[in-house]
């Protein structure tokens, strides 16, 4: 059971916008920033967006991060076949002086 | 560039320990916590612990308080991540990630646990 609440799937086909969501509490998506992960199959994470909407260099700007209150979620615009992969949001828990992270979210590019 | 080497897959058996490396370039070391994550085959992540390298202070996930321990080797920039006890369910890939927003990853050792 994680921590942080994220829809098993997702599905769009190419050049659709697609967003996924994650919810938390106010330990942790409430008091802190959101980081986003993309884990292609048998690769490890890698991450795509962190304090709640900046893109590290190299990520197209097809992706966007947001948040309000204990809430997030994560947009991919122009849905290309190269973004099937799982997602992952995670956030720092003040509880648990550690980051928890959402239970991944499997977008397939129909 | 910046970069973690994790050490190689691992088979052990029931009860037995394991030690897994994570040797990091490319930046300061002691600058960073390196946090250890799992991932069970089919399954999401899940946060093990951290290391802060420049003092060795550490902070376990509940779950693992008494069977992990989480060192480091400041002269060769290395972390380590020993789990004891190992059980069957402890069969996952374990990955070292750098800082608060667990900006690099590790490319994952690969542990497994049976008789």
């Amino acid at each position: 059971q994680s921590v942080l609440t994220q829809p098993p799937s997702a599905s769009g086909t190419p050049g659709q916008r697609v967003t996924i969501s994650c919810s938390g509490s106010s330990s942790n998506i409430g008091s802190n920033t959101v980081n986003w992960y993309q884990q292609l199959p048998g690769t490890a994470p890698k991450l795509l967006i962190y304090s709640d909407n900046q893109r590290p260099s190299g990520v197209p700007d097809r992706f966007s991060g947001s948040k309000s209150g204990t809430s997030a979620s994560l947009a991919i615009s122009g849905l290309q076949s190269e973004d099937e992969a799982d997602y992952y949001c995670a956030a720092w828990d003040d509880s648990l002086n550690g980051p928890v992270f959402g239970g991944g979210t499997k977008l397939t590019v129909l | 560039q910046v970069q973690l080497v994790q050490s190689g897959a691992e088979v052990k058996k029931p009860g037995a320990s394991v030690k897994v490396s994570c040797k990091a370039s490319g930046y300061t070391f002691t600058g960073y916590y390196m946090h250890w994550l799992r991932q069970a085959p089919g399954q999401g992540l899940e946060w093990m612990g951290w290391i802060n390298p420049n003092t060795g202070d550490t902070n376990y996930a509940q779950k693992f308080q008494g069977r992990v321990t989480m060192t480091r080797d400041t002269s060769i920039s290395t972390t380590y991540m020993e789990l004891s006890r190992l059980r069957s369910d402890d069969t996952a890939v374990y990955y070292c990630g750098r800082g608060y927003t667990l900006d690099v990853w590790g490319r994952g050792t690969t542990v497994t646990v049976s008789s």
